[in-house]
Parts: structure tokens; sequence; C-alpha cells
């Protein structure tokens, strides 16, 4: 199996607090990930990672942000906590572009009260 | 854009029985094919992936074959176990760049004793 951790695991917050979630890879990977997935929808990109320091949004990327300032962590931060964005957030991982496959994290189960 | 269709089910099947699960996609270029497999509580592994036309994927006794002709890629395994109760999700990723991968939503599979 890959190296990729998530945590926390399960977070309850309440609305309007910042919440921020994390992976971590063992990989070695240059491309990162973050979806989101809800029933009904199956997975959705929120932002990705294609470096240090380099990110980009995905499909759904209104109210989160991300950072990453080493190889093998890869940030997610919720600045202001709404129902809507309660989820499970999946972080996935892949050693090279284009179509390649992608390697998953356990993900992260957050309810927003 | 990019899309995956594919039954949501749940779909109901007694042990030993054959499998299929339809997913077609509509994508620009030549993607890439995926299945995943989630089983309860975990995060997404892959089953099997098929990179241009005509190839099969096969794992696990699933197999599915890329058929540029009819978009499609369905999921088959001859006789199905217990175990292979899970969701599975068929992915796509259309490359020229780091983005992510685009799914459908998911079918959730249920073998009965």
């Amino acid at each position: 199996d890959a190296g990729i951790t998530q945590s926390p695991r399960h977070k309850v917050t309440e609305t309007g607090t910042p919440v921020t979630l994390r992976c971590h890879q063992t990989e070695n990977h240059r491309y990162m990930y973050w979806y989101r997935q809800d029933p009904g929808h199956g997975l959705r990109l929120i932002h990705y990672s294609y470096g240090v320091k380099d990110t980009d949004k995905g499909e759904v990327s209104d109210g989160y942000s991300v950072s990453r300032s080493k190889t093998e962590d890869f940030l997610l931060t919720l600045e202001s906590a709404t129902s809507s964005q309660t989820s499970v957030y999946f972080c996935a991982i892949s050693p090279r572009a284009d179509k390649d496959e992608q390697f998953f994290g356990p993900g992260t189960r957050l309810t927003v009260l | 854009g990019d899309s995956v269709t594919q039954m949501e089910g749940p779909v109901t099947l007694s042990e030993e029985a054959f499998l299929t699960i339809n997913c077609t996609y509509t994508a620009t270029g030549y993607p890439s094919l995926f299945w995943y497999v989630q089983y309860p509580g975990e995060g997404l592994q892959l089953l099997l992936k098929a990179t241009k036309a005509d190839d099969k994927g096969s794992n696990k006794g699933f197999e599915a074959t890329y058929r540029k002709e009819t978009t499609s890629f369905h999921l088959e395994k001859g006789s199905v176990q217990v175990s292979d109760s899970a969701v599975y999700f068929c992915a796509l990723r259309a490359g020229g760049g780091a983005d992510g991968l685009t799914f459908g939503k998911g079918t959730h599979l249920i073998i009965q004793p």
C-alpha cells in the first residue's frame, strides 16, 4: 500500500470555525490531491499540487485553501467551516501527471454542526 | 467537460453470480480508465486500469475492456463472493496536465450468501 496518512481521521466542529486537514506521504510523489466524497456525487476534486508551493484549483474549490511547504505534506484548510462542507475528505498522490493512476489515503470524516 | 456515468445501485446478487457494472464516459482525447473499489470505512483502492483502446485490465477475477467505439469500460466478474461487497467507482484521467481523476457516482454492490 502507498504510504499515505491523513489526520485527523474524524472531526466534529462548529459552523464558522477554521479547520485544517493534513495529508502526509512517504512515497516522495510529486503530485498530491484533495477530493471530497458525498452521496450521489462520487468524488470531486477540490485542489491539487504539482510541487512544493505549486497548487491549483479543482472543480469544487470555493471555501477551501491549500498549502504545500514540503514534498510530503499537503494541507487543506476550511477558513470558516459551513454545514455544506460536511463530507469525507480523501487525499491522493501520484508519481507522474498525465494519465497515471492515483493512490488514496484512508480519508477524514468531517462533520460541521 | 469530461464525465463518467455508471449504474448507482444498490446492485444485489447471490454468491457465485455473474457481475456486470456498466460504465460509459465522455472525454476529449484518449483518457486512461480505472476501476476503484471502496470497502466500508476505507479509502479507495485501485482495482484495475486500461490506458488505450482494446486494452483489458484485470485483477482478482475482475476484468474490464477499454472500448473506444462505445466509450465504455464495463466491469465484469464471473463468480462473485460475499467479500466483493463494496462500492465500485469508474474513473477516467484525460491527461494533458496534473489535474485529477473524473469519477462516476459509484455503484454499491451487495453479495448475499
